[in-house]
């Protein structure tokens, strides 16, 4: 699966979108990329994933380049909940590979 | 979705003992993944258990140390054996929602390991 490059730790105000971007310079065709987080003390969070049309759900948009070499995960308005580590990963998707592997992640704090 | 429950939710140990980390899911699934998370690391996968078959292990763990038992579609235990302060970490049990070519994985709320 392809590797994933982001940001070690963003600050974003409160209320204001959250943009995290992630590079994927290295995807192939056939992979989705997939958005997770983590809130401290808890287990990783699915949040959306896409294989090359932008994606919204009731939790955030994810916007896919063209080229497919890069992602942006949008938080439209942050709270303070949405303090977390965020994992951007791709992966082959077919059936014997359902598997997820994390990478380093990017700390989103947003601040009051 | 899915909903996990881990037990315990966290647990003191003392070297050399082992722990059994149970995993119980609210639905039947085919797939269920453990993973540990080392302090102020990101998430390894452990090993793949499915139903009916061996657990698949990722490189760097082997079964001695950390058998999985897989006995029906809701549930899975992981046991730490021989537990040294090196396997203080966070265990977490997911599964696999959806389409198995795209669906997204449901994690457990973790069980937090200390080894003193």
């Amino acid at each position: 699966d392809a590797k994933t490059t982001q940001p070690t730790s963003m600050d974003c105000a409160e209320g204001r979108a959250a943009n995290l971007p992630c590079n994927h310079s290295t995807i192939s065709g056939n992979e989705y990329v997939y958005w997770y987080r983590q809130i401290h003390s808890q287990g990783p969070q699915y949040i959306i994933h896409g294989l090359k049309n932008n994606e919204t759900n009731e939790m955030a948009s994810l916007i896919i380049t063209e080229d497919r070499k890069s992602s942006t995960l949008i938080l439209p308005h942050a709270t303070l909940r949405d303090t977390a580590v965020y994992y951007c990963i791709v992966r082959v998707a077919y059936f014997g590979n359902e598997k997820l592997t994390f990478g380093t992640g990017t700390r989103l704090t947003i601040i009051p | 979705s899915a909903v996990i429950s881990q037990k315990p939710s966290r647990d003191i140990c003392q070297r050399g003992t082992s722990l059994t980390i149970q995993c119980q899911v609210d639905s039947q699934v085919t797939m269920m993944f453990w993973y540990r998370q080392q302090p102020g690391q990101s998430l390894t996968l452990i090993a793949t258990a499915n139903q009916g078959s061996e657990a698949t292990y990722e490189s760097g763990f082997v079964i001695d140390k950390f058998p999985i038992s897989r006995p029906n579609l809701t549930f899975s235990t992981l046991t730490v054996s021989n537990m040294s302060p090196e396997d203080s970490s966070i265990y977490l049990c997911s599964v696999l929602g959806g389409r198995a070519t795209t669906g997204e994985l449901f994690f457990g709320e973790g069980s937090r390991l200390t080894v003193l």
